[in-house]
């Protein structure tokens, strides 16, 4: 069973669109991160949201904690082909961390 | 600031044979240490994790074990490596009890053959 669902599991769009990436869980967590990872290499931490509703910004990326600390969404404004990898959600009950099934984004210049 | 180490890059082994992949961290005390293996493109499978020296505890039974020989290394180790052993391994990182963050090696990319 997987704790944490990410949708879609493949996105390739064209330089310049939009597109938003969805982590979802039936449980709550106290926290969800954000990771980027690019081939052959460790995820990089994006973000960090704790508050239910928070809204944090980073340059074209917004990400956003659900009301009820279930769900997460990763939005992306006017995508760049530096966008291109694997994004992760991931969250912590206790000691271990539990990872999102992963998107992984094209952006096509 | 603190960063995270780990060796080797790429390996290549046969079938059967032992594997030891390492992990070192640098600028901070008694972390939690993981070790993951991921698929290609895929999330994350923990397998195994530790809160202390000599302190593991193993997520998925596999051939696998890991070690904590001292606070800031962290050891994976197989005796008889499988087929379905390859793929990529990642160690990493977070503070105590209660941290919100983890932070990922450079990973470890595992063919055998």
């Amino acid at each position: 069973t997987q704790l944490l669902e990410q949708s879609p599991q493949f996105l390739s769009i064209q330089e310049g669109e939009n597109l938003t990436v969805y982590c979802n869980s039936s449980s709550v967590f106290s926290s969800l991160q954000w990771y980027r990872q690019e081939p052959g290499e460790g995820p990089v931490l994006l973000v960090t949201v704790v508050t239910g509703g928070e809204v944090k910004k980073l340059k074209r990326l917004t990400f956003q904690f659900g009301d009820a600390r279930k769900d997460s969404s990763l939005h992306i404004t006017a995508a760049q082909p530096g966008d291109t990898g694997l994004y992760l959600c991931a969250g912590a009950p206790g000691n271990q961390f539990y990872f999102g099934t992963g998107t992984s984004l094209t952006v096509i210049p | 600031s603190q960063t995270i180490h780990q060796w080797p890059a790429t390996l290549v082994q046969p079938v059967g044979s032992p594997l030891s992949l390492e992990c070192t961290v640098e600028g901070t005390s008694n972390p939690n240490l993981y070790w993951y293996r991921q698929a290609a493109g895929r999330g994350l499978q923990l397998l195994f994790y530790s809160i202390g020296i000599g302190q593991i505890s193993s997520e998925v039974p596999q051939n696998l074990s890991a070690s904590r020989p001292q606070d800031r290394q962290f050891i994976l180790s197989s005796k008889k490596l499988l087929l379905s052993d390859s793929g990529f391994y990642l160690c990493a990182w977070s503070e105590g009890t209660g941290a919100n963050e983890q932070y990922f090696g450079p990973g470890t990319r595992l063919t055998v053959t």
